[in-house]
């Protein structure tokens, strides 16, 4: 069965600082992966997905993430962050079915 | 031109009371879903349609029937609603199975449901 690991619950940076929001996950195939985005009171976004192309994968507002199968890894990156990036954060792993399973989200705080 | 909607967006009921939310999506996609999002921010699919047939159910209460009038909408109706199933109720959409997986789901604003 695919499981995915969000491995903090939060993190907190100072603006202009990197972010790296860490995720592993456990498929018994090649997985198809994302992560998605949840701003307060808001719905989910896609930032990225990865579907066994390129495994560094590149998404909106700067953020980008790399799929280190030997890792398990699917860490979320972004080099400098911004106030506006403050939300929830998921990693999420896709079925054979399409079904996608959630982690247990990364709230990310972004401090002036 | 909102692709997935949603409403209502907030709705407050009594214990044992029937509800329905309503998803309407304008992105010509085969495949649309039922998520729950629980008080911890936990999400999980809960039904999926496929141009109108039912593929994934997850063991979820018979008190909860989704129905697909057509590709383009799919209600979530909640029988005898419980204080359990206050929660935000995400309606999401892809373009179908025929993509494989990877597929991207788009979701929709969400319905925040509490049960009093």
């Amino acid at each position: 069965a695919q499981s995915v690991t969000q491995l903090d619950s939060h993190v907190s940076v100072s603006e202009g600082t990197p972010v790296l929001l860490r995720c592993n996950y456990s498929s018994s195939y090649s997985p198809s992966l994302f992560w998605y985005v949840q701003h307060p009171n808001k719905g989910l976004q896609l930032l990225l997905k990865y579907t066994s192309a390129a495994t560094l994968v590149k998404g909106i507002n700067g953020f980008e993430a790399e799929f280190k199968k030997s890792e398990t890894s699917f860490h979320l990156t972004k080099p400098s962050a911004h106030m506006s990036d403050a939300a929830e954060y998921f990693c999420v792993v896709s079925d054979r079915t399409d079904k996608l399973i959630f982690g247990t989200g990364t709230r990310l705080q972004v401090f002036p | 031109d909102t692709a997935v909607s949603q409403t209502p967006k907030y709705l407050v009921t009594q214990m044992g009371n029937d509800k329905s939310i309503k998803c309407e999506q304008n992105l010509g996609h085969d495949t649309m879903y039922w998520y729950k999002q629980d008080s911890k921010k936990f999400l999980k699919i809960m039904f999926s349609y496929n141009n109108k047939e039912l593929i994934i159910n997850e063991t979820v209460p018979n008190r909860f029937s989704p129905k697909s009038p057509d590709k383009a909408h799919l209600n979530l109706h909640i029988n005898s609603l419980e204080l359990g199933d206050s929660a935000v109720y995400f309606c999401a959409s892809s373009a179908g199975l025929a993509g494989g997986p990877g597929e991207t789901q788009y979701f929709g604003p969400g319905t925040r449901l509490l049960v009093l």
